[in-house]
């Protein structure tokens, strides 16, 4: 089955203490990307990856770091995470060749920084 | 500058009315594709339908339609009979590719509430 897979699905941390979420996905896409949701926001995008090894900021990459080291996975790294980074956070793939291609979204992981 | 504006927050309804969501967009490409995002309450989000800047027609799938207007940069998205599954967040977004870059921007998301 077609999906992008995202872990874990809820997290709860403490401030300062390094996490990562993982992504990975099973379509051979090319762009992956990270989102987060709050409130009143939507969604915002934190990074994007347009092929291995090539990665990009979104709109809100403060505190956030990725890597693409592979086609199929895109972690989300928090090396020093705060409160204000609780959130809903989503990760997305889609064949970059199409840009008119929707997203494929994963499940979501729930983050919560006390 | 890139936006998406959805200007209804929240919209409640009784089962079977029509409802329109809608959504003005704001870019100077010529080139780029509008979405709709459904999240129902179990929070996964869900694609809908996507239009490139150069495809105006509307479309229409079952209790679904979108009215694409370049004219008013509106995308546009009416539920015919509506029904309680229909309760959901609905986001439009829009995807632009810049220079080799792409970035899509999604608005702040409506909260239908369809009540049986």
């Amino acid at each position: 089955e077609a999906q992008v897979t995202q872990n874990p699905r809820y997290l709860i941390t403490v401030t300062g203490k390094k996490l990562t979420v993982t992504c990975s996905q099973n379509m051979n896409h090319e762009y992956m990307s990270w989102y987060r949701q709050d409130p009143g926001l939507g969604l915002r995008q934190i990074y994007y990856s347009m092929n291995v090894e090539v990665t990009d900021k979104g709109d809100v990459p403060e505190g956030y770091k990725v890597s693409r080291k592979e086609k199929r996975n895109f972690p989300l790294i928090l090396e020093s995470p705060s409160p204000n980074q609780t959130s809903l956070y989503f990760c997305a793939s889609s064949l970059h060749r199409s840009p008119g291609a929707p997203l494929h979204f994963g499940n979501g992981t729930r983050l919560t920084v006390t | 500058a890139q936006k998406v504006t959805q200007a209804q927050t929240e919209i409640s309804v009784v089962e079977k009315e029509d409802v329109t969501l809608d959504c003005v967009y704001e870019t100077r490409d010529t080139t780029y594709y509008l979405f709709w995002y459904k999240q129902p309450p179990s929070g996964e989000l869900v694609f809908l339908i996507r239009r490139n800047s150069f495809d105006e027609q509307n479309e229409i799938s079952g209790r679904y339609s979108w009215n694409f207007q370049k004219s008013t940069s509106s995308f546009n998205f009416t539920i015919t009979a509506s029904q309680v599954v229909d309760s959901a967040v609905y986001f439009c977004a829009l995807r632009l590719t810049q220079g080799g870059s792409e970035k899509l921007v999604f608005g702040k998301g409506m909260k239908l509430t369809v009540n049986p």
